[in-house]
């Protein structure tokens, strides 16, 4: 079944302890992004990457790292993070070539006490 | 820049009830345009989606049309059921763009 996974699906920490946000594809997607749903807001766009090793800044990048080391997978990365980072986490792909449709996954909930 | 602006919410109907989700955009070219779904616990699910002008999208009973001359892409239903409940996002992505860009989204809850 062709699908976008995150792990964990809901997370409560504390500020400051660093955190791994997983997210996989089975498509063989070349585009992978990460977005944050937060209410009266949409969803926003952090980070993005085109492709193996290319990634780029949305428009929230701020407190946030991400790599591509591999085409299915695209973690994000929270060095330190804090209350406002609390929110409703999203990845999504698409094939480079498929117009602008993108796939979501299931979506991770944070928390940051 | 780009920008999605849809009908504030939450919206609750009857079942059977038409069903109107308005939404603008604001786009410097000649954007896609979508409607997402989000059910209860879940992520985004394309619901339909229009590439260019006067282009009609449809899925499970869900219309919308791309009116550029009004920069709008209404969501619509002429017979909504209690499975509908679910938040609605209107997103466009410019051509070129790597971003979908999204409305605030609108919670729609239907009544047995």
């Amino acid at each position: 079944e062709a699908q976008v996974t995150q792990n964990p699906r809901y997370l409560i920490t504390v500020t400051g302890k660093k955190l791994t946000v997983t997210c996989s594809q089975n498509m063989n997607h070349e585009y992978m992004s990460w977005y944050r749903q937060d209410p009266g807001l949409g969803l926003r766009q952090i980070y993005y990457s085109m492709n193996v090793e290319v990634t780029d800044k949305g428009d929230v990048p701020e407190g946030y790292k991400v790599s591509r080391k591999e085409k299915r997978n695209f973690p994000l990365i929270l060095e330190s993070p804090s209350p406002n980072q609390t929110s409703l986490y999203f990845c999504a792909s698409r094939d480079s070539t498929d117009g602008y449709e993108q796939y979501f996954g299931p979506g991770t909930r944070l928390t940051v006490t | 820049g780009n920008s999605v602006t849809q009908m504030e919410g939450p919206v609750t109907l009857s079942e059977e009830a038409f069903l109107t989700i308005n939404c603008t955009y604001t786009a410097t070219g000649y954007p896609s345009l979508f409607w997402y779904v989000q059910y209860p616990g879940e992520g985004l699910q394309l619901l339909l989606k229009a590439t260019k002008a006067d282009d009609k999208g449809s899925n499970k009973g869900f219309e919308a049309t791309y009116r550029k001359e009004t920069t709008s892409f209404h969501l619509e239903k002429g017979s909504v059921q209690v499975s509908d409940s679910a938040v609605y996002f209107c997103a466009l992505s410019e051509r070129g763009a790597q971003k979908l860009v999204f409305g605030q989204g609108t919670r729609l809850t239907i009544n047995p």
